[in-house]
């Protein structure tokens, strides 16, 4: 049972470069979410989504898109990165409008 | 947005000692709410919870109450140790989750 897993654990953008994260969880659960964390500023809701395709905006979604295609699986989406992007990105899952399991982070740095 | 803040950033305590980390929070329609840790380099890890018919709830020397009139959440932890060093969020209702900034605790041995 690896509970929440992310790829990739680093990464280095170019300015307006794409690139996708891959947040995967194995505890059958039906909620899921992505946020960002800057120093200072704790957590930041991205985006989340509340079943197989299904997916909503958070607190800071401009910039970043979502895709929900199967239960397990919630992927992030930079199309044209910026260095206001630069963060620490958190996964997280629950089975319902509970505690959340959060995934280890990717550390994203936008040149 | 909704709101949440916590009254100090940082927090030193001696070993064996009690910590109190405190939370506000401004929606006064929310009704669940989640204390996190979070250790350097890692992903939040839950810790207790509390819905809005309830006070206080315990866990393993840790303590939350919640005071509705003043939208005020506390989190109590009983001899606090070296691994309690951490930094510590709350949270309220959902399913979008609004975090506080967090309070970095600071064991002293």
């Amino acid at each position: 049972n690896a509970g929440v897993t992310q790829t990739p654990k680093f990464r280095v953008l170019k300015t307006g470069q794409s690139m996708t994260l891959l947040c995967a969880q194995d505890m059958n659960h039906e909620y899921m979410y992505w946020y960002r964390q800057d120093p200072g500023m704790g957590l930041r809701l991205i985006h989340y989504s509340v079943g197989e395709g299904t997916t909503a905006k958070g607190e800071v979604p401009d910039g970043y898109n979502v895709s929900r295609l199967k239960k397990q699986n919630f992927l992030l989406g930079l199309e044209s990165a910026a260095p206001s992007q630069t963060s620490v990105y958190f996964c997280a899952s629950s089975l319902y409008y509970n505690e959340q399991f959060f995934g280890p982070g990717t550390r994203l740095t936008v040149l | 947005g909704e709101s949440v803040g916590l009254h100090l950033p940082t927090l030193s305590v001696q070993e064996g000692d009690n910590s109190i980390i405190n939370c506000a929070y401004s929606n006064s329609a929310s009704d669940y709410f989640i204390w996190y840790k979070q250790e350097s380099g890692k992903g939040p890890q839950f810790i207790i919870d509390i819905r809005s018919n309830m006070d206080k709830r315990q866990g393993q020397r840790v303590t939350v109450l919640l005071n509705k009139t003043v939208k005020h959440l506390s989190l109590q932890i009983a001899a606090t140790q070296p691994g309690d060093s951490a930094v510590y969020f709350c949270a309220e209702n959902g399913p979008q989750f609004y975090f506080g900034t967090g309070t970095s605790l600071t064991v002293i041995p």
